[in-house]
């Protein structure tokens, strides 16, 4: 049984370059989550896609974020021109009805 | 109004005692969803329990049980016979019925000891 896998699981990188990290969810599942958690926080919400559609977008999502499914499988996230700020765990979510969302490993970016 | 809160930041409790998280919520959404999530040291979210707003009996996964109070808007997680390996960040999370996102709290550290 794979679950949700996410690559790579730890990214440093300078503050001005641009990153890009990937979700493979779980293969049935239609719905997918991003999230971003920063220390001693709880998970945000940031994107939401079902199948290759991007139907929720939080306001925490800037324009130098953006996400994508093409084919409705696997989902990147691109963050360009890293900002400090963007330092924290990126987690990709999914699941096939609303009751049951599972979560992959993260990404743990690091912006210096 | 913050839409989960949970008031415990962390709880010491013994090997094999029944715990009780605390998470209460704010929604005027008659349609939504309760989740409780662990989260060790890893970092892995793993999914515990969930509970719908309309389901008329508390939720239950092996040692973990719902206690869902909807006049008081709380979604307390019970887990019975405690042990060392549920040491780890525990969230509440709420989604509300026109989202699809999850609101989550900030949290309780659990720290089970022998």
């Amino acid at each position: 049984d794979t679950g949700v896998s996410q690559d790579p699981r730890h990214k440093i990188t300078k503050r001005g370059q641009n990153v890009t990290f990937r979700c493979d969810p779980i293969s049935e599942h239609n719905r997918l989550y991003w999230y971003r958690q920063t220390l001693g926080q709880g998970p945000e919400f940031l994107t939401y896609f079902q199948n290759e559609a991007q139907l929720e977008k939080s306001r925490l999502l800037s324009d130098r974020f953006s996400a994508e499914r093409p084919k409705g499988s696997f989902s990147t996230l691109e963050i360009q021109r890293t900002e400090q700020g963007d330092s924290a765990m990126y987690l990709c979510a999914s699941s096939l009805a609303a009751d049951h969302i599972g979560f992959g490993p993260g990404t743990r970016l690091t912006v210096t | 109004a913050q839409k989960i809160t949970q008031t415990q930041p962390g709880m010491f409790v013994q090997e094999k005692e029944a715990v009780t998280l605390d998470c209460t919520y704010d929604t005027s959404d008659p349609s939504y969803g309760l989740f409780w999530y662990k989260q060790p040291s890893s970092g892995e979210m793993i999914f515990l329990i969930y509970q719908g707003s309309y389901d008329q009996q508390n939720a239950t996964e092996g040692r973990y049980s719902l206690n869902f109070q909807k006049a008081r808007k709380s979604a307390n997680l019970v887990i019975s016979a405690s042990q060392l390996g549920d040491s780890a960040m525990y969230f509440c999370a709420m989604r509300e019925g026109g989202a699809d996102g999850l609101t989550f709290g900030k949290g309780t550290h659990l720290i089970i000891q022998p």
